[in-house]
Formats: structure tokens, sequence, C-alpha cells
């Protein structure tokens, strides 16, 4: 069974920094891209960032070039967004959701964790 | 605003038929990128519904089906029922923003 467990989220006051990470299990890791999605509270969902299955690809939403980075250790099935430079905007339920290839461009997320919280507030 | 444009909201009674629109345009799904769509029921993660256009993973009743032409794509819903109230959202990848983009979102309400 697929899983895929966020953590690291909370309370962060607007300019500092957080790191997500996501445990992948269930399926062989360095196989498939993987990806963090976003969903602001009452809002709808928006893609933040994918890395390809062997960190040779790397995309951002433009909102966030410059102040996140996603990375991956194939040898840990983990998956990590470091979020710099937070602003009030970026305040979002955060999902990590496995890629259904190898790469990122023309993919679909067929598994998604449950999301962690990041509020960006003071 | 997104770059895939759904209605914010659909709605029908059990047993009927819906339909949920997904507009984009030639640097998405008109470039030929498939189009995907996902279920998001109350307080819980987006489930794949359909992926590469009109496909159904397993488990996914056949009463979801997708469809493309174009720079649009449908969801339908046949014999609706009431566990199908949820938000749904389509998704593409856009060349132009080298990136996966969503549609806003539209909220199924079964009467």
């Amino acid at each position: 069974e697929v899983q895929l467990v966020e953590s690291g989220g909370g309370l962060v006051q607007p300019g500092r920094s957080l790191r997500l990470s996501c445990a992948a299990s269930g399926f062989t890791f360095d196989d498939y891209a993987m990806h963090w999605v976003r969903q602001a509270p009452g809002k709808g969902l928006e893609w933040v960032s994918g890395i390809s299955w062997n960190s040779g690809s790397i995309g951002y939403v433009d909102s966030v070039k410059g102040r996140f980075t996603i990375s991956r250790d194939n040898a840990k099935n983990s998956l990590y967004l470091q979020m710099n430079s937070l602003r009030a905007e970026d305040m979002a339920l955060y999902y990590c959701a496995k890629g259904s290839g190898t790469i990122i461009d023309n993919y679909y997320f067929d598994y998604w964790g449950q999301g962690t919280l990041v509020t960006v507030s003071s | 605003q997104s770059v895939l444009t759904q209605p914010p909201s659909v709605s029908g009674a059990p047993g009927q038929r819906v339909t949920i629109s997904c507009t984009g345009s030639s640097s998405n799904i008109g470039a030929n990128y498939d189009v995907h769509w996902y279920q998001q029921l109350p307080g819980t993660a987006p489930k794949l519904l359909i992926y590469g256009n009109s496909n159904r993973p397993s488990g996914v009743p056949d009463r979801f089906s997708g469809s493309k032409s174009g720079t649009s794509a449908s969801l339908a819903i046949t014999g609706l029922q009431a566990e199908d109230e949820a938000d749904y959202y389509c998704q593409s990848y856009d060349i132009s923003l080298s990136g996966s983009v969503f549609g806003g979102g539209t909220k199924l309400t079964v009467l």
C-alpha cells in the first residue's frame, strides 16, 4: 500500500523558514517523480514544485522560485521542501504527491499524503 | 485566476447526470497535454479520479468518465449519488509555465 506522510508544518513568522518532509513507502521511490501541491484555506489546488526520479529535473511555480527548494533522498525514501522567506500567501495545507512517471512533465498525481499545515503569521 | 477554467459549482438530483467542464488554452490542453481529474471529499486529500483524459484508476466506478477535445475537457458523472458530493479539479501541464496547472475547482452538490 502506497503511503505518503508529510511532516514539518507549523506556525512561522513572515520572512522565516520551514522545512517540510514527506516519508514514502509502498512503492519503489526512486522510480518516480515527486511533487508538492498546496491548498490555501478554502481555496483550490496549486502545484508548487516537482522533482524527477534522479533530481535531474526540477520545477517550481513562479510565486516560489528563488524562495523554495525541493530535494529528495532516494536512500531514505524521502522528499523535502525547504521554504525560505515565507509570506502570508504561502499559508496552506501542503500535500506530498507521487508523480505518475519518472519525469515532471505531462504527469498526474496518483497518490497523495494527508498534508501538513503551514501557517504564516506574526 | 486559474489557468484552467472550471464552473464554480454544479448540482443535480440523485440518479441524474452532470458534467463539469475544464477550459484551457494552446499552451496546455490545446498543446496535446493530457487532462486529469481529482475528487476531493470534504476534509480529505484529493483522490485521482480520471487520468490521461479518459482512463479510470482501479476502484473508480464507471459512472465517472472523462473526455477531451481541442482546448477543453469534461468530466461526466452519471447516476448521481449522495456520496459524489465533493470538489472536483482538472489538471494538466502547461508548456509556457513549465509546470502543472489546476482548474479552480467545481463544487458538486447532490440535491
